[in-house]
Formats: structure tokens, sequence, C-alpha cells
């Protein structure tokens, strides 16, 4: 089965900042990779598919990358509705895999 | 409009068996992939079963053997059949729906139904 580490497990940031969250996998993966952000009491949102393309509605400070076992999630700059937990998501073979998170928290 | 609204959750005592539901709206279930995630309180979220469009059925290894995905094309309804509960399967229960041309990349979820097993 495939692991999926993300780091960093938390971080603080202020509005404004660059956040860059890394992902990888235990072993290649090509592109089947998906980012999700996920608020308290929240069901969790598709932000980016295929590692680099982006849902349709989701603000193009989101942006991903990587391909084979290392993947990123960029947030060009931070706004106040983006802090919320993010995780990765493997879909290359079941049984499928998350991170274990990333909480994005107001520095 | 596309939604997906879940049922079936409550508090069950170890051993038991639960029902789960996902009505869907705006789009056919049969003719799309279809997952289960749930997520135990505080913590992250844990991919349990899919369906795929051809009838294909995958499963976490947590859960294989205890638990049955399925789909009701009449009733446009997604089902978690949950038998041989433990108290380590207490979660919120969310269906979602994978998007073959996003890479599954699952799009449309539902509120999420709370699974508590305790005696």
């Amino acid at each position: 089965d495939i692991q999926m580490t993300q780091s960093p497990s938390s971080l603080s940031a202020s509005v404004g900042d660059r956040v860059t969250i890394t992902c990888r996998a235990s072993q290649s993966i090509s592109t089947y990779l998906n980012w999700y952000q996920q608020k308290p009491g929240k069901a969790p949102k598709l932000l980016i598919y295929a590692a680099s393309s982006l849902q349709s509605g989701v603000p193009s400070r989101f942006s991903g990358s990587g391909s084979g076992t290392d993947f990123t999630l960029t947030i060009s700059s931070l706004q106040p509705e983006d802090f919320a937990t993010y995780y990765c998501q493997e879909t290359n073979s079941t049984p499928w895999a998350f991170g274990q998170g990333t909480k994005v928290e107001i520095k | 409009e596309v939604q997906l609204v879940e049922s079936g959750g409550g508090l069950i005592q170890p051993g038991g068996s639960l029902r789960l539901s996902c009505a869907a709206s705006g789009f056919i279930v049969s003719s799309n992939c279809m997952s289960w995630v749930r997520q135990a309180p505080g913590e992250g979220l844990e991919w349990v079963s899919v369906i795929y469009s051809g009838g294909t059925t995958y499963y976490a290894d947590s859960v294989k053997g205890r638990f049955t995905i399925s789909r009701d094309h009449s009733k446009n309804t997604l089902y978690l059949q949950m038998n041989s509960l433990r108290a380590e399967d207490t979660a919120v229960y969310y269906c979602a729906r994978g998007v073959s041309a996003s890479y599954y990349g699952m799009d449309v979820w539902g509120q999420g139904t709370t699974v508590t097993v305790s005696s």
C-alpha cells in the first residue's frame, strides 16, 4: 500500500504570506495526486486534481506541482479564508491514501 | 443542483450493524465513481471504500470483510453496509463523487453522518 506523508503538520503564517505544503508518496504515483481544504465541521473541498489542475471555482492563488513521489501545494498570498487544514490524496492505486494533514494557522 | 445527502448514522453497540445512505441529486450515482471517506474525532481523513461506474469495488484494509459498498440506480443512492462494528469505526462518514477525468479527485461531498460505536 502507498503511504502519503505531508510536511509540515502545522504552520503559522500571516495574511499575504506565501505558503508551501509538501506531500511525499512512498512510491511513484505519476500525477494521481489531489489536494483538499477542510475547515472545522465542514466537508473537504477539492482544490487541485491531477497534481496541478485547478478545480473550477478555486482561486488562482492556489497551485500544485510535482510528479512521481514529490508534490507541493502553494498558496501565493494567504487570505483570511485560507486558514484551514489541507490534505493530499493519491488515487494511483487502491487502497487510496490521504496524507495526515497540514493545519494552517494565523500567526 | 449537484448534491449529496447522507443519512443513517447513529449510536450503535460494538458488534452491531448499520447502513449508511447517500442520496444524490443533479447527477447519476451509477454513472460515476463514488467513495466513502471517514474522519474520526480530531483525526485526519481516511478513505474507506470506492465503487466505480462499472461496479468494481475496493476497500481499505481496516474495513475489508466487514463493510460493503453498493448503489441503487432506481433510487440514485449510494450505501455503506457496516457490520461487526468496532469502537475504532467511530467517525463522521462522508460520501463523495470522484471524477474519472480529474484523476478521481472528489469534487462533490455530502455533509457527513456521524457513527458512534460504544456500549
